[in-house]
């Protein structure tokens, strides 16, 4: 059963914790995505990866971390940094670049 | 100006009428274009993809696109009520990234 698996889908941290969200993909794909949506708002780049050891920073970068040791697996990490943590998050995969992305169901994070 | 722009609506329509969703984008070397479904509480879905300019047809679901405006707009015939959700226009720019509309609320009223 091919698809994108995100965890936990709630998540709740004390402001100051680093946190990490995690993504898998089993579709064979080489691109993988992070966004992040607020409410009423359309989704923001945080980071994306084009392949296994690389990885660019999206739009709204500042205050996560990925890293993408395997071509299945793109973890996020929130860290403390992030003003403004408490948002759903997005992980996306394309075969590559210029096609299609397929999202995962989402996790939703709440730090207070 | 917004790099992809969307109405945000709420649009209402009649079920079993044809529901018009517009979007227009400001990179005119812009060569790929989504149509992604969000119902409330839940991720995008990706439902039409179009890369050539005229029309895309999949169901009830027409896409359409022309590149000279720099406007793709999509179609939904014969709504239905689960057919509400926001609609997220998408289009890749630049490097290889996906940029999203602010997205379109959209009722059908049974």
């Amino acid at each position: 059963d091919g698809g994108i698996t995100q965890s936990p889908k709630y998540l709740f941290r004390k402001e100051g914790q680093n946190v990490t969200l995690s993504c898998e993909q089993n579709l064979n794909h080489d691109a993988m995505y992070w966004y992040r949506q607020d409410p009423g708002q359309g989704l923001r780049l945080i980071y994306y990866s084009q392949i296994v050891n690389d990885f660019q920073k999206g739009d709204i970068a500042e205050g996560y971390s990925v890293s993408r040791e395997k071509k299945e697996s793109f973890p996020l990490t929130v860290t403390s940094a992030q003003k403004n943590p408490t948002a759903f998050y997005l992980c996306a995969s394309s075969l590559q670049g210029l096609y299609e992305q397929y999202f995962g169901p989402g996790t939703r994070l709440t730090v207070t | 100006q917004k790099e992809v722009e969307q109405n945000s609506g709420p649009l209402s329509v009649p079920e079993g009428a044809i529901a018009s969703l517009n979007c227009t984008y400001s990179d005119r070397g812009s060569q790929s274009f989504f149509w992604y479904r969000q119902y409330s509480g839940k991720s995008p879905e990706l439902i039409m993809s179009i890369y050539s300019n005229g029309d895309k047809e999949d169901g009830r679901f027409t896409a359409q696109l022309n590149k000279a405006s720099q406007y793709v707009s999509l179609l939904i015939r014969d709504s239905q009520p689960s057919d509400s959700a926001t609609y997220l226009c998408a289009v890749i720019q630049g490097a290889q990234k996906l940029v999203f509309g602010q997205g379109t609320r959209l009722t059908i009223n049974p």
